[in-house]
């Protein structure tokens, strides 16, 4: 059973406009999440996380929003940049448990066209 | 403050082989996870050890093992090796399992 979903293999988004990647958990008990960001032949890279107390988290060009009554977190990129394109993990964590491994989504391709 | 490593980044085996590969967390990490990626199949979670311990384990079969020494540094070994072993295999390291982990470049697996 997955307990965290990226419904959507792939994204195609133009150069300028928003990205948005989605992510759905079934656990609610996770109360830390991030996002990692991978291309091709190389490890992932974390880009952002947020905390369970909180809706939103901003870095950059990168905001994430929790919506924890719909188990249900995004990742908003603005404006897209070729440089974008890769595959975007989210990942959930049981944060107090201390050693429990995070729960990785299987990827979204995010394609930016320029 | 280094980031982690892994050696080697490639390999080709033939089937029936094993394989050994090694992972340096960054410093002060004691936890370390080592994940299998295929194409469509996203991070599939292999295991993960604490202070020497494995803690956690994925379900893959008993060909896959590992361990991790008293410097945090790891190994893992893939015995019998089967084509479908082709993969990229990632280490991440974290102050503990649940905390923002950090991935290594990966070994890119080829097996024969």
């Amino acid at each position: 059973d997955q307990q965290v979903k990226q419904n959507s293999p792939s994204l195609s988004v133009q150069e300028g406009r928003i990205s948005i990647l989605n992510c759905d958990y079934t656990n609610s008990m996770f109360d830390y999440f991030l996002w990692y960001k991978k291309y091709p032949a190389e490890g992932p890279t974390f880009l952002i996380s947020i905390s369970s107390i909180k809706d939103k988290n901003e870095d950059g060009r990168f905001t994430v929003f929790l919506n924890k009554s719909a188990k249900h977190l995004s990742l908003h990129i603005v404006p897209s940049q070729p440089g974008d394109s890769a595959v975007y993990f989210c990942a959930a964590s049981l944060s107090l448990s201390g050693n429990t491994p995070l729960v990785f989504g299987k990827g979204t391709r995010l394609s930016v066209i320029a | 403050k280094a980031g982690v490593t892994q050696t080697p980044r490639y390999l080709i085996k033939t089937r029936g082989q094993q394989v050994t590969l090694s992972c340096s967390p960054i410093s002060g990490h004691r936890s370390v996870s080592w994940y299998q990626q295929t194409p469509g199949q996203g991070l599939q979670f292999l295991f993960e050890y604490f202070s020497e311990t494995q803690r956690n384990k994925g379900n893959f079969p008993g060909r896959f093992s590992g361990r991790q020494f008293s410097n945090s540094r790891s190994e893992m070994n893939v015995s019998t090796l089967e084509l479908g072993d082709s993969a990229l295999y990632l280490c991440a390291s974290s102050t503990e399992a649940a905390d923002t982990q950090y991935f290594g470049p990966g070994t890119r697996l080829t097996v024969l």
